[in-house]
C-alpha cells in the first residue's frame, strides 16, 4: 500500500518570503514522487518528480523539492513567494512498479501582497 | 493545444439519470487514468487504461461506474442511475510509458447530481 501525508491544510506566507509546502509519504519499496499544482475550476499541472539520482529536483516556475528518504519526505520550496503562487498543491506518489498515482489531500497556499 | 482534452466541462443531472464523460488523451499516450476529486480532497483514482486494456479498477468504481478505451485512443465513462454522492470532479489523465513518467491532466468534468 501507499499514502500520503500532507500535514497542513493551508500555507500562509508573505509575498518576497520563502515558502514550504510539506509532504511525507509511506511506501513498502522505491517511490516516485510528484507535486501537483491546481488553480480554481481547473485541471492539475505538473511541477515536478523525483525518479532517483540528486535529492534535490528542481521543476516548473521557480519550485524546488528535497527528498529525504530517511524521513519519507519530499517537501516543496520556493526561495520567493509570488502572489501568483497562491493555489492549491498536490503531492503524489507512486510505487515502483505499479503504475497509478496516490495523491494526498492538498495544501492551499495563500500568499498575500 | 494538443493537451488531454474532456468533455463535457460541467454536466448537471437529475438523480436516476444515466451520464457519459469523454475524454481525449494526448496522441502518442499510451496510458489513460480516471480519477474523481470531491471538494476539500485529492484526486482518488478510479480506473486505468493501456492501450485498450482495462488493466486496474478501484473499489471506489461502483457496479454502476463503467468505464471503456475501445480502440486505445478517447475513453469514456458511464456513470448509470447517478447518486447525489457522485457529485464531484471527474479528471482525465494521460501518460506515456515508460513508468516514470509524469501524469498530464485535463480540465475535468464537474458532475453536479441534482
Amino acid at each position: 500500500a501507499q499514502s500520503v501525508a500532507q500535514p497542513e491544510d493551508q500555507v500562509n506566507v508573505a509575498e518576497g518570503n520563502p515558502l514550504t509546502v510539506k509532504c511525507t509519504y509511506s511506501v513498502s519499496g522505491n517511490p516516485y514522487l510528484f507535486w501537483y499544482v491546481q488553480y480554481p475550476n481547473r485541471g492539475l499541472q505538473f511541477l515536478l518528480k523525483y525518479i532517483t539520482g540528486d535529492n534535490l529536483v528542481k521543476g516548473s516556475y521557480g519550485f524546488e523539492a528535497e527528498f529525504n528518504k530517511s524521513q519519507t519526505s519530499f517537501h516543496l520550496k520556493k526561495p520567493s513567494a509570488l502572489v501568483s503562487d497562491s493555489a492549491l498543491y498536490f503531492c503524489a506518489v507512486r510505487l515502483t512498479g505499479y503504475s497509478t498515482l496516490t495523491f494526498g489531500k492538498g495544501t492551499m497556499l495563500l500568499v498575500s501582497p | 493545444d494538443t493537451g488531454v482534452s474532456q468533455d463535457p466541462r460541467h454536466k448537471i443531472t437529475k438523480r436516476g439519470q444515466n451520464v457519459t464523460f469523454r475524454c481525449d488523451p494526448i496522441s502518442e499516450h499510451n496510458r489513460l487514468y480516471w480519477y474523481r476529486q470531491t471538494l476539500g480532497q485529492g484526486p482518488e483514482f478510479l480506473t486505468y487504461f493501456q492501450n485498450e486494456a482495462q488493466l486496474e479498477k478501484s473499489r471506489l468504481l461502483s457496479d454502476r461506474f463503467s468505464a471503456e478505451r475501445p480502440k486505445g485512443s478517447f475513453s469514456t465513462l458511464e456513470i448509470q442511475r447517478t447518486e447525489q454522492g457522485d457529485s464531484a470532479m471527474y479528471l482525465c489523465a494521460s501518460s506515456p510509458a515508460p513508468q516514470g513518467k509524469e501524469l498530464f491532466f485535463g480540465e475535468g468534468s464537474r458532475l453536479t447530481v441534482l
